[in-house]
């Protein structure tokens, strides 16, 4: 079983703050996805990563893959209340000709006013 | 377009009782998965439907539970007879077939709220 471990796995910080959110394994992915789950509803994607180093920016959200493949970071920008959630990392496999995709244990952030 | 559409939202039965979770992915997804996330644990793969047929059911957690697909559209997840560990949010997300591959993404529903008292 592929484990992805999130860190930290709260944060509370206010609003106007930078943090960073590290998602680490010792398996190698084909893929990496990020995803924003609020109360009450389904992870929602944010973004994909494919290629090992790649930098992807969303608006005030930086991505990383790592070199290997095998850990990933989101870094937010000036937080702001609308980014609390549950972000979870999600790690893509293809064994057998399909993507398996394995949930990281999330990390459930606070941005205060 | 609807997205992935569960029910119910929340179940709330006694241990030995028998429940029954619906999906209805996004219309044209061939690709339909369950998932469960217990209180305090990261969201765990159950199974995985590639059409109507099981391609990968691995995650399910033993015999008590049963899903089908019944061609190849909606998806049931029978839990029988429920146990107290069974109690957490079983959600349902498809891709459309060969879409997984290049983008990695899940289109998930809202998930069932299963309590078992």
């Amino acid at each position: 079983t592929q484990l992805l471990e999130q860190s930290p796995q709260f944060l509370s910080i206010q609003e106007g703050e930078n943090l960073t959110v590290y998602c680490n394994s010792s398996s190698v992915f084909s893929s990496l996805q990020w995803y924003r789950q609020e109360p009450g509803e389904g992870p929602v994607l944010l973004v994909t990563v494919v290629t090992g180093g790649e930098v992807k920016k969303l608006k005030r959200l930086t991505f990383q893959f790592g070199d290997a493949r095998k850990d990933s970071s989101l870094h937010i920008t000036a937080a702001q209340p609308g980014d609390t959630g549950l972000y979870l990392c999600a790690g893509a496999l293809a064994p057998g000709g399909y993507q398996k995709v394995t949930f990281g244990t999330g990390t459930k952030l606070q941005v205060i006013p | 377009e609807a997205g992935v559409t569960q029910f119910p939202s929340h179940s709330v039965i006694e241990k030995g009782q028998t429940v029954t979770l619906r999906c209805d992915p996004i219309s044209g997804h061939d690709n339909l998965y369950w998932y469960r996330r217990v209180m305090g644990k990261e969201i765990k793969f159950l199974l995985h439907f590639v059409k109507e047929s099981k391609q990968d059911e691995s995650g399910m957690p033993n015999n008590r539970f049963l899903a089908e697909r019944t061609g190849g559209t909606y998806s049931t997840l029978k839990v029988q007879p429920a146990e107290l560990e069974d109690s957490g949010v079983y959600f349902c997300a498809s891709s459309p077939q060969g879409y997984l591959l290049s983008s990695g993404e899940l289109f998930f529903g809202e998930g069932s709220r299963l309590t078992v008292l």
